[in-house]
């Protein structure tokens, strides 16, 4: 059975520029979550979607925005990047409590 | 204060050694809980899920305090590939959001 999916896996964007990065949730799995992950700190929640409906958003500005679609796959969109905005971006599946993360994908601002 | 503390160590032992990571919450609503590995570069993946009182999975225990709201993480007879940054989680009820430490990091040596 595939594991979460994410695409792409490595991408460098410039400061104002937008990224849209997607993520395959396990087959089955309703819920959809996104983090992100700065070098030595935990994932921080940013969404989670469950059966297209938001049911949750982390401390993050407007420029992020989510959305997920009938096949239970998501996106994740980030408007005028910031350097900051560099990190490892999460999504993780779940059909009850625990959730599988996919193997991220690596955000470079420059 | 944050929402989980983690020691972020390193915590350097050697191979055969027994070694435990504690780590607190502040939200007392919190009915799951669970403890996540991490290799450098690489997704978090699901080590142990901890429902009630405790969990053990081989060399791995973990233990739940609620009064005192703490998990603990022991890892008996350490491994060389035991080495990587341990993750701990919890979610509250009906949110099925883990929110995350920002880990310990285990260097196991010979």
């Amino acid at each position: 059975d595939a594991g979460v999916t994410q695409s792409p896996t490595h991408l460098i964007k410039t400061r104002g520029q937008h990224v849209t990065l997607r993520c395959s949730p396990i087959s089955g799995h309703k819920s959809v979550s996104w983090y992100q992950q700065v070098l030595g700190q935990g994932p921080q929640f940013i969404f989670q979607y469950y059966e297209k409906e938001e049911r949750g958003r982390g401390n993050f500005p407007d420029r992020f925005s989510a959305r997920q679609f009938p096949n239970y796959s998501s996106e994740l969109n980030v408007n005028a990047l910031l350097l900051g905005d560099s990190a490892l971006y999460l999504c993780a599946s779940s059909q009850n409590t625990e959730a599988f993360f996919g193997q991220g994908t690596r955000l470079t601002v420059v | 204060r944050k929402e989980v503390e983690q020691d972020p160590g390193p915590f350097n032992v050697p191979e055969g050694a027994t070694v435990a990571f504690n780590c607190t919450y502040s939200n007392s609503a919190s009915q799951s809980f669970f403890w996540y590995r991490q290799d450098c570069r690489k997704e978090p993946k699901l080590l142990m899920s901890v429902y009630s009182s405790g969990n053990e999975d081989g060399r791995f225990t973990a233990q739940l305090n609620r009064a005192s709201q703490y998990i603990s993480l022991l890892i008996r007879d350490s491994k060389l590939s035991d080495s990587a940054t341990y993750l701990c989680a919890h979610a509250s009820g009906g949110s099925y959001i883990p929110t995350f430490g920002r880990g310990t990091s285990l260097i196991v040596h010979p």
